[in-house]
């Protein structure tokens, strides 16, 4: 079944504690990305990857960092998470969003909670 | 800087009826443009996709249209049902790949 999975669903962290956030999709799609989602301000773009050993930033990169080494996986890592990430976090992939015809799939999200 | 407003933020219908939900995005130079789909604590389910060379697209009781030279798309569900409850988001494709989403407008299809 193609899919985006995302691990783990759920997450209550402390504030500073390191943490990742695993994407992992198996239609060999080209593009990643991840999101935020939080009341009132909609679905945000953290970072996003082209492909392998290429990312950029989307409009909220502040306190995250990811990396592609492989096509299928695009971890999300919080260095020293704070309370202001607190949200749902949402990956997505797609196999080239340059075309013009191509649907982004999503994974079910990941609730993380910083204390 | 790409703005997507989705007018209005929550809406209430009896079932059968037929309800149009509006999308406005600022900047016209768009590849393409999104519907999804998002039930209470799950993911994003996309509904259609319309190309910027595309006016509307159609699945089921379910037709976007597109407008760029306005900034608009919308969504137009006809006769409504329950199972229609839900977030509608809309999204669009732009410059150096990146997507900007709407903050969605809550559905509720009263029986």
């Amino acid at each position: 079944e193609a899919q985006v999975t995302q691990n783990p669903r759920y997450l209550i962290t402390v504030t500073g504690k390191k943490l990742t956030v695993t994407c992992s999709q198996n239609m060999n799609h080209e593009y990643m990305s991840w999101y935020r989602q939080d009341p009132g301000l909609g679905l945000r773009q953290i970072y996003y990857s082209m492909n392998v050993e290429v990312t950029d930033k989307g409009d909220v990169p502040e306190g995250y960092k990811v990396s592609r080494k492989e096509k299928r996986n695009f971890p999300l890592i919080l260095e020293s998470p704070s309370p202001n990430q607190t949200s749902l976090y949402f990956c997505a992939s797609c196999r080239y969003p340059g075309l013009s015809t191509d649907t982004q799939y999503f994974g079910p999200g990941t609730r993380l909670t910083v204390l | 800087k790409q703005e997507v407003t989705q007018i209005p933020a929550a809406l209430s219908v009896p079932e059968g009826e037929n309800l149009v939900l509006n999308c406005s995005f600022t900047d016209s130079a768009i590849y393409n443009l999104q519907w999804f789909r998002q039930d209470p604590g799950k993911g994003l389910t996309s509904l259609l996709l319309i190309q910027s060379s595309q006016r509307e697209q159609t699945s089921g009781r379910l037709n976007a249209s597109l407008d760029k030279s306005s900034g608009r798309s919308t969504l137009y569900i006809a006769a409504s049902q329950p199972g229609d409850s839900a977030t509608y988001l809309c999204a669009g494709l732009g410059g150096y790949q990146k997507v900007t989403f709407g903050t969605g407008t809550k559905l509720q299809v009263i029986p």
